[in-house]
């Protein structure tokens, strides 16, 4: 049964390009999550969606960066026109539903660089 | 607003010896706690977590305490081995639903042979 799967895990942009990280939840999860960690941070939520609906996107910056989890296909969190202040670790987690709090399992993580 | 904080950013242990990591948080309407652990370039995994109406949840080497009044809780592993030897965050379900955690900056401990 594999884990919640992220790609790339390392990923490295110049200012003004795009930067697309991909999420796979674990096999029978509907709910993905994701969380940004900024160097010297703790994780801090940025949206929840699932399959075809944003659920909350309150921790999401109001430009540049979109989230989306189509009905087939993994979850995608797209940042436009990337400054140096995106770099950063985002980790997409996944849960069978939203009831449980401590259901939420982590993928590794994708490291974007933006020289 | 820093809600949930770990003040330690390191701790180092022997062996065998106990391992007592601390969280404080600031906001009193969190009434469930959680401890993950994170190894390098791996994503954060569950470890134990509390229910504010308990005020110890035991989980093999692994306890939480948690002080309400004091908004305090604590990690306890003992014994301690090399394989504990990663980073733990607190953390916490807020902003009025059960599914967007509230990370504290994560405690790095070191356990040496």
């Amino acid at each position: 049964n594999a884990g919640v799967m992220q790609n790339p895990r390392h990923l490295v942009r110049r200012r003004g390009q795009e930067a697309r990280l991909r999420c796979s939840p674990m096999k029978g999860h509907s709910h993905v999550y994701w969380y940004r960690q900024l160097p010297e941070e703790g994780l801090k939520f940025m949206v929840y969606l699932q399959k075809e609906n944003i659920i909350d996107e309150s921790g999401m910056p109001k430009e540049r960066f979109s989230a989306e989890f189509p009905k087939e296909g993994p979850s995608i969190l797209r940042i436009q026109q990337v400054v140096r202040g995106d770099s950063a670790a985002y980790f997409c987690a996944s849960s069978p539903d939203e009831s449980s709090y401590n259901e939420q399992f982590f993928g590794p993580g994708t490291r974007l660089t933006v020289l | 607003d820093q809600q949930v904080k770990q003040n330690s950013p390191s701790l180092s242990v022997q062996e065998g010896r106990i391992s007592i990591l601390n969280c404080d948080y600031t906001n009193s309407m969190f009434d469930y706690f959680l401890w993950y652990k994170k190894y390098p370039a791996e994503g954060p995994t569950f470890l134990i977590s509390i229910s504010s109406i308990k005020d110890k949840n035991e989980d093999g080497r692994f306890t939480v305490f948690l002080n309400k009044s004091a908004k305090h809780l604590s990690l306890h592993i003992v014994p301690s081995q090399p394989g504990d030897s990663a980073v733990y965050f607190c953390a916490a379900p807020g902003g009025g639903s059960n599914y967007k955690l509230t990370f504290g900056k994560g405690t790095l401990l070191t356990v040496n042979p």
